[in-house]
């Protein structure tokens, strides 16, 4: 069983498009992220929720909104797609109190 | 600001090598400090992660990692090297005041075989 799940692994798109990468996390937790690791492997938070809600919101072109459903799932969404979107999209959760983090497999964004 | 600092871009050595990567982060009260693995083409994995208590921390695979709370380090360490430890690794720090983890910008260990 994944603990944490992302869809799609891949994603080639072109420019201008809008596409969605969805996460889904089997632990019980209530903390999701979502992560960019650039061509660089610098990762960079990007957004937490708490519990379904919004609690870390990073300097991110607001072309990038997640939502999240419950607090099982936390999907990204991203409008009118450029090429510095390209990267690896990582979820991650964590539970209460200290705990690490787990991360999904990641998403290969590839914009063209 | 809260941060994390790894020294070493890229490391090489050879089988059998030891190894110490380092790691400081900035003071910003009670921390728990991770260190993660991500071999090519994988999802990050923990190694070993610190919380409290001694701290000399053992992980998976042989590695180890010290916190030196008056250095604000925690170097990880691993005594001998296999080709099969080739991976990215990062260090990365929670604050007790703030729900995110920070990560490091990475430490790329080659091993020649």
């Amino acid at each position: 069983d994944t603990a944490v799940s992302q869809t799609p692994k891949y994603l080639v798109t072109q420019m201008g498009n809008d596409k969605s990468i969805k996460c889904e996390q089997n632990l019980g937790h209530d903390t999701m992220y979502w992560y960019k690791q650039d061509s660089k492997k610098f990762l960079k938070i990007m957004f937490s929720y708490n519990n379904k809600e919004l609690i870390i919101n990073e300097t991110v072109p607001n072309r990038f909104s997640p939502k999240s459903p419950d607090k099982a799932h936390l999907n990204l969404h991203i409008n009118s797609l450029e090429l510095g979107d390209s990267a690896v999209y990582f979820c991650a959760s964590t539970g209460a109190g200290n705990t690490e983090a787990f991360f999904g497999q990641g998403t290969r964004l590839t914009v063209v | 600001a809260q941060s994390v600092s790894q020294h070493n871009h890229h490391v090489i050595l050879s089988e059998a090598a030891s190894l110490e990567l380092g790691c400081n982060y900035s003071y910003g009260g009670t921390v728990n400090l991770f260190w993660y693995v991500q071999y090519p083409g994988q999802h990050l994995q923990l190694l070993l992660k610190y919380f409290s208590g001694d701290p000399l921390v053992k992980g998976i695979k042989g590695f180890e990692a010290e916190f030196i709370k008056s250095k604000f380090s925690f170097n990880l360490r691993k005594p001998s090297v296999q080709w099969s430890d080739t991976a990215e690794y990062f260090c990365a720090v929670r604050y007790s005041s703030a729900s995110k983890i920070i990560f490091g910008s990475g430490t790329r260990l080659s091993i020649r075989p």
